[in-house]
């Protein structure tokens, strides 16, 4: 149980592309999703908090028109990396919460190129 | 002062060996931990979750936690090449937001 699935893998794509990524909770319904990046040897870095049919809540020094968050539904959100330029490149990676008090589940993550 | 203090490691055992995984945390209003397994370019597997202080066995992992001192651990007993990953420690006081360590890289060699 609590599979969390995170699409696309892989992408590679050219400066200037915005890029969606989603993710789904498979098996049961996620009051909230979160999205954290992470760089090599480094821990997860929260960006972003969402609650299902509320605004994403985002963590200092993300740029919320920069990395757009939507989670419309209690098994799907999803995140748009906008204009994307090669210093997005990185690691990203979804959690969802089936309620408060209860551990995170992960995806896969999503590995982003930007050349 | 990061909320959660992991060492990096890398750490190497052999095969078989019981393996010790320590993570500190600076939050005294902690309650909630986990535990997480990373393998490479993967998302992390929860492993080991647990409220408030002692101990929690699941198989061949235990995960143990000190409020007094703002020590948690996780050994793994007669550890395989396959529990080679990173692992990732993580606290938080509300449940709602949990604040991650940095991951140790864990090998077992055969």
């Amino acid at each position: 149980g609590a599979v969390v699935s995170q699409h696309p893998s892989r992408v590679i794509c050219k400066s200037g592309t915005s890029v969606k990524i989603e993710c789904r909770s498979l098996d049961f319904q996620a009051t909230t999703m979160f999205w954290y990046r992470q760089f090599p040897k480094q821990s997860l870095m929260l960006m972003a908090t969402s609650n299902e049919g509320s605004k994403a809540t985002y963590e200092q020094g993300v740029e919320k028109d920069k990395f757009l968050i939507n989670h419309a539904s209690l098994t799907l959100s999803t995140l748009t990396v906008t204009s994307a330029h090669p210093e997005d490149s990185s690691f990203y990676i979804c959690s969802a919460r089936e309620t408060p008090n209860q551990p995170q589940h992960f995806g896969d993550g999503t590995r982003l190129s930007i050349l | 002062q990061k909320e959660v203090e992991q060492d990096p490691g890398p750490l190497s055992v052999p095969e078989g060996a019981i393996v010790s995984l320590n993570c500190t945390y600076s939050n005294s209003a902690f309650q909630y931990f986990m535990w997480y397994r990373q393998y490479s370019r993967k998302g992390p597997e929860l492993l080991m979750y647990t409220y408030s202080s002692g101990n929690k066995e699941d198989g061949r992992f235990t995960a143990q936690v000190d409020k007094s001192s703002k020590y948690i651990s996780l050994f793994i007993r007669d550890s395989q090449p396959s529990d080679s990953a990173t692992y990732l420690c993580a606290g938080s006081n509300t449940g709602n937001q949990f604040y991650f360590g940095t991951g140790t890289s864990l090998t077992v060699i055969p």
